[in-house]
């Protein structure tokens, strides 16, 4: 079946770091990927998608671009806030069939100023 | 436009009571799905309601079940709670679509306690 792997947090970074989270995935077809950003005590929200091979997803300075032939997805951003400290899920929706989602554990991140 | 709502926000149940929870989809949205997220892991699918009807389920066991009304507000029913059943349940909703450019717009979730 579908499955999404991520890298196990927590990260720690300071406040202008780089940031990288590694998502890989497994499944038939070309399915649509997700990052999706969880704040503390919230729902989920949107960070970007991609839909097709070499697509670059990307909002508010994250970027991840869908590889297919590594099966990957990982999520950057050049330069994190404080207000970026959160939980990232990276995910993945296959094509066709009903809208099932299938999400990855989640990488927590904090950044420290 | 009103996004995805649900309520209530917090509820706290003994083991083996009966819960409802509830949703109202994003406007112009037919498509309703539920979601389980337990403490520091991923949400994990448990159904999803198109035209009223289940048309997708994910690994959960018969006690879950659910309703969507002709308005494409949905109930999340839960039977016999267990203790394991405490968590976070995410309702998200989306235009029903054949494009793969769809995506599921999430509300901000009630959270469960079972004691």
């Amino acid at each position: 079946g579908n499955s999404v792997t991520q890298m196990e947090g927590p990260v720690t970074l300071s406040e202008e770091a780089f940031l990288t989270i590694n998502c890989t995935y497994t499944a038939t077809g070309y399915p649509s990927l997700f990052w999706y950003v969880q704040y503390p005590g919230e729902g989920l929200q949107l960070l970007l998608k991609a839909t097709k091979a070499d697509d670059k997803g990307s909002n508010k300075g994250f970027e991840a671009t869908y590889r297919k032939e590594t099966t990957s997805f990982h999520l950057e951003k050049g330069s994190v806030q404080v207000s970026d400290s959160a939980v990232y899920f990276c995910a993945l929706r296959k094509s066709g069939g009903y809208q099932k989602v299938t999400f990855g554990t989640g990488t927590k991140l904090q950044v420290i100023p | 436009e009103t996004g995805v709502t649900q309520s209530p926000t917090h509820l706290i149940k003994t083991r083996g009571q009966q819960v409802t929870l509830r949703c109202s989809s994003q406007s112009g949205h037919n498509t309703v799905s539920w979601y389980q997220q337990a403490l520091g892991q991923g949400p994990q699918f448990i159904f999803q309601y198109y035209r009223e009807e289940e048309n997708g389920r994910g690994n959960f066991p018969p006690r879950f079940s659910g309703l969507q009304f002709p308005n494409y507000s949905s109930e999340l029913n839960v039977n016999a709670l267990e203790l394991d059943d405490s968590a976070l349940y995410l309702c998200a909703s989306s235009p029903r679509e054949t494009s793969n450019y769809n995506e599921q717009f999430f509300g901000p979730g009630t959270r469960l306690t079972v004691l």
